[in-house]
């Protein structure tokens, strides 16, 4: 079946650090991938999503690749802000109209 | 983007009683909604995905007598947690998908519900 990994938090970094946050994926065919990201009291919000092999998604200096070869979606960001502290999931659709499967989440606090 | 609203976003209730929750689509049509439940420091487990006008279908292990969902609009589902109990407090979130415009096919998500059951 499909399912999602992602690295167990929570990661506790100072502000300006370098954040990466891993997943890898087990999925039949070719999935989409996303990350999405839960702030304190709010509903889950599309951070960035990749459709394809070697696609590239990016949004408010986050970043992940679509490695097909690794089977990997790794969350990354060159300088993390206090208001980047969140919940972040990665998650992947196999096709149109299925649901989306999620990982188990990583807590991200982030220090001045 | 879209927004989905939930209510109410936390709810106490007494063993043995139901509780009721809404999710609505609030500037979209939404022919698909999903509930999941996610448990402390857990994922998002989807419960079930509702149609508009049809019968939910349900996730293994999920009994459809005890989590009733109706998708009567194209805006609204709602989730009835049928006698309660301890072990049903959750937070519930909602997710409706999108299939016009810019935004198609992706899935938004409501702020959730706290359910805390006696």
């Amino acid at each position: 079946g499909n399912s999602v990994t992602q690295m167990e938090g929570p990661v506790t970094l100072s502000e300006e650090a370098f954040l990466t946050i891993n997943c890898t994926y087990t999925a039949t065919g070719y999935p989409s991938l996303f990350w999405y990201v839960q702030y304190p009291g709010e509903g889950l919000q599309l951070l960035l999503k990749a459709t394809k092999a070697d696609d590239k998604g990016s949004n408010k200096g986050f970043e992940a690749t679509y490695r097909k070869e690794t089977t990997s979606f790794h969350l990354e960001k060159g300088s993390v802000q206090v208001s980047d502290s969140a919940v972040y999931f990665c998650a992947l659709r196999n096709s149109g109209n299925t649901p989306l499967v999620f990982g188990k989440g990583t807590r991200l606090s982030v220090i001045a | 983007g879209a927004v989905v609203s939930q209510h109410p976003s936390w709810v106490i209730c007494k063993s043995g009683t139901s509780v009721k929750i809404e999710c609505r689509s609030l500037d979209f049509q939404a022919t698909t909604m999903f509930w999941y439940r996610q448990f402390p420091k857990q994922s998002l487990m989807l419960m079930a995905t509702s149609n508009e006008g049809s019968k939910a279908t349900y996730e293994q292990g999920v009994e459809k007598d005890k989590f009733l969902i109706n998708h009567a609009s194209l805006t609204l589902s709602t989730l009835t947690v049928t006698s309660a109990h301890p072990e049903d407090s959750s937070f519930y979130i909602c997710s409706a998908r999108d299939l016009t415009g810019d935004s198609y096919n992706e899935q938004f998500f409501g702020p959730g519900t706290r359910l805390t059951v006696l």
